[in-house]
């Protein structure tokens, strides 16, 4: 059974300009979770999606959006980028409140 | 305030030897604790989760203590191993929800031969 998906790996953008990043979840998973992490920085909470609706955010400003499809699988955006916005951004999908499943993440620098 | 702290930040050990990573926490309400895996680059791995009756779970050479009343946790790691060398990450569950984690920042382990 494969795991949770996410696309690119790598990413590089320039200041200013819009990253999106996209998660598949585990086959039957209908909830994905966004973490960012930055470097030597615990997980902080971005994102929860469950059955196509936002379920909960983190403090995080509204440049960070996002949305799950039908097939639940789901797309983070970031607008105009920051330099700070450089980290590792990981995808969770879960069937239920108590276990999740995380992907291999998407690197995202902003130069 | 809702915090995990873990100590020590780095760790360097010869592989074969014994180790031992700390948790402390503040959270409230208290659900669960989990330990997690993350290898450099990837995504975390579950390796325990005890709720709040449970004070010890073992997972191979992975073996989790919780003490709810002290609000601390341990993860030990025995007969080290080359792959071991990892990030080890300690959160805490608020209600159970996986939107309330509480995230520590990680013991960065490093084993050499």
């Amino acid at each position: 059974e494969a795991g949770v998906t996410q696309s690119p790996t790598h990413l590089i953008k320039t200041r200013g300009q819009q990253a999106t990043l996209r998660c598949s979840p585990i086959s039957g998973h209908t909830s994905v979770y966004w973490y960012q992490q930055a470097l030597g920085l615990g997980l902080q909470f971005l994102l929860w999606y469950d059955e196509g609706e936002e379920r909960n955010r983190g403090n995080f400003p509204p440049r960070f959006s996002g949305r799950q499809f039908p097939n639940y699988s789901s797309e983070l955006n970031v607008n105009a980028l920051e330099l700070e916005d450089s980290a590792l951004y990981l995808c969770a999908s879960s069937f239920s409140l108590f276990e999740a499943f995380f992907g291999q993440g998407t690197r995202l620098t902003v130069v | 305030k809702n915090q995990v702290e873990q100590s020590p930040q780095s760790l360097i050990i010869l592989e074969g030897k014994n180790c031992t990573l700390q948790c402390n926490y503040t959270v409230s309400p208290f659900s669960n604790l989990r330990w997690y895996k993350q290898d450099t680059g990837r995504g975390p791995v579950s390796l325990t989760i005890m709720t709040f009756s449970e004070n010890t779970k073992s997972n191979g050479r992975y073996t989790a203590t919780l003490d709810a009343d002290t609000k601390q946790s341990s993860l030990h790691i025995t007969a080290s191993q080359l792959s071991d060398s990892a990030s080890y990450i300690c959160v805490v569950s608020v209600d159970g929800g996986y939107n309330k984690l509480i995230f520590g920042a990680g013991t960065r382990l490093a084993v050499h031969p």
